[in-house]
């Protein structure tokens, strides 16, 4: 059975860079039949599509955020990354990783999200 | 991108069918067929409910059903079921290659 874990500081103050991994166990990252996405949530509200990588490290990202978002994949640890600079109190939030079900007939993601990760509630404050 | 237009409740008694809207533009929800819907009930992640507008996942009750019409898809609930009290999200590909998600529907079961 897949599953991922995402881990990193649970606090982060305001300008500095929030940065999580998710931890996928129960199969390969390598596979190229997958993307793998994160999302958030900011408490009482709803989703938000952060940004999406596949093994090879081609991504995809929020126009809202893709100035301060760097998603990284590190094949070696079954790994994926996300870097989110410059901070302020607005991303705070549950970030969720995710596994994209695979690629559509352009070779983008399906953005199809059938496993996640429980989440990790980052706050960003000082 | 603007986020997709979802009510932002609906309710319905036990065994009813309930219908929850999203609304979208004709670069996301009305070009492509690329739409999904998500359950998280409280504290949970969200669940892959329907993808490709209509399929679903296994394992997934056939009470849940999904359409969609111009630039609006719909979940179908039938059957309601106390268990199904849970916020609701859709969400679709974009011409940018990128993904919206709606606002979010809260479902009461009364």
């Amino acid at each position: 059975q897949l599953q991922l874990q995402e881990s990193g500081p649970g606090l982060v103050k305001p300008s500095e860079t929030l940065s999580l991994t998710c931890t996928v166990s129960g199969g390969s990252i390598s596979s190229r039949s997958y993307y793998w996405g994160w999302i958030r949530q900011p408490p009482g509200k709803g989703l938000e599509w952060i940004g999406s990588i596949n093994y090879s490290g081609s991504t995809y990202h929020n126009p809202s955020l893709k100035s301060r978002v760097t998603i990284s994949v590190e094949t070696s640890k079954n790994q994926f990354s996300l870097k989110l600079s410059s901070v302020t109190a607005a991303d705070t939030a549950v970030y969720y990783c995710a596994r994209d079900q695979g690629y559509n007939w352009n070779l983008a993601p399906l953005y199809y999200f059938d496993y996640w990760g429980q989440g990790t509630l980052v706050t960003v404050s000082s | 991108q603007s986020a997709l237009t979802q009510p932002a409740s609906v309710s319905g008694s036990p065994g009813q069918s309930i219908t929850i809207s999203c609304t979208g533009t004709s670069s996301d929800v009305g070009h492509y067929d690329y739409v999904s819907w998500y359950q998280q009930h409280p504290g949970k992640a969200p669940k892959l409910m329907i993808y490709d507008v209509r399929k679903r996942p296994s394992g997934v009750s056939n009470r849940f059903s999904g359409s969609k019409s111009g630039n609006t898809a719909s979940l179908t609930i039938s059957g309601l079921q106390a268990e199904d009290e849970a916020d609701y999200y859709c969400s679709s590909y974009t011409s940018s290659s990128t993904l919206v998600f709606g606002g979010g529907t809260k479902l009461t079961v009364l």
